[in-house]
């Protein structure tokens, strides 16, 4: 079946530090690919998406690359703030059998961006 | 509008209670899901509607009955609960039908049963 593994958390730095958070997945066919971001307190958020190989999402200085490849889609962010303190999930979304349109999560890497 | 809503935002009822949570869109989806989420782990899915019909139910328990009255509104109807269904509630709305499409989720319904 379908599965995501994240790093495991939680993931500490300092403002300003670069972030990477590292996910591969395992999938039969060509899944879409997401990352999406928990508050404390929230519900989940869409950061970005990729839908092909070698596409790359971005959004709020975050990026990552759908890699084939190596079963990859990993997150990074140049220059992290306060803010950006939250839970980062990993998810694909397969067209095939009875995994059809479901997102299986990845457990989850909880990032603390100290002042 | 780009929301979805949910409500109540926070419930504490007791093993004999019969609740409901209710969940709201406008974006014109037609695909809306409920989801349980435990402190610390990603969210396990529970049932998707697909215009309107009950597409998958991931072996959900019977005290647990969703309801999707029209487009736009989905409920989640609770009933002789256990202190181990305590939980945050999410639900989720999409375009039906495509991989790709993602998920825009609500705030979540904070459940204590007691």
């Amino acid at each position: 079946g379908n599965s995501v593994t994240q790093m495991e958390g939680p993931v500490t730095l300092s403002e300003e530090a670069f972030l990477t958070i590292n996910c591969t997945y395992t999938a039969t066919g060509y899944p879409s690919l997401f990352w999406y971001v928990q508050y404390p307190g929230e519900g989940l958020q869409l950061l970005l998406k990729a839908t092909k190989a070698d596409d790359k999402g971005s959004n709020k200085g975050f990026e990552a690359t759908y890699r084939k490849e190596t079963t990859s889609f990993h997150l990074e962010k140049g220059s992290v703030q306060v803010s950006d303190s939250a839970v980062y999930f990993c998810a694909l979304s397969s067209a095939y059998g009875d995994s059809w349109g479901k997102l299986q999560f990845g457990a989850g890497t909880q990032v603390v961006v100290t002042p | 509008d780009t929301e979805v809503t949910q409500t109540p935002k926070h419930l504490v009822m007791g093993m004999t209670n019969k609740k409901s949570l209710k969940c709201e869109q406008h974006m014109g989806h037609r695909a809306m899901y409920w989801y349980k989420q435990k402190a610390k782990k990603p969210p396990e899915l529970m049932f998707v509607y697909s215009y309107e019909k009950l597409s998958i139910n991931e072996s959900v328990p019977s005290r647990f009955s969703p309801e999707c009255p029209n487009s736009s509104l989905l409920n989640l109807h609770l009933h002789a609960l256990q202190p181990e269904d305590s939980a945050l509630y999410l639900c989720a709305s999409s375009q039906a039908g495509g991989v790709g499409n993602e998920q825009f989720f609500g705030p979540g319904t904070r459940l204590t049963v007691l």
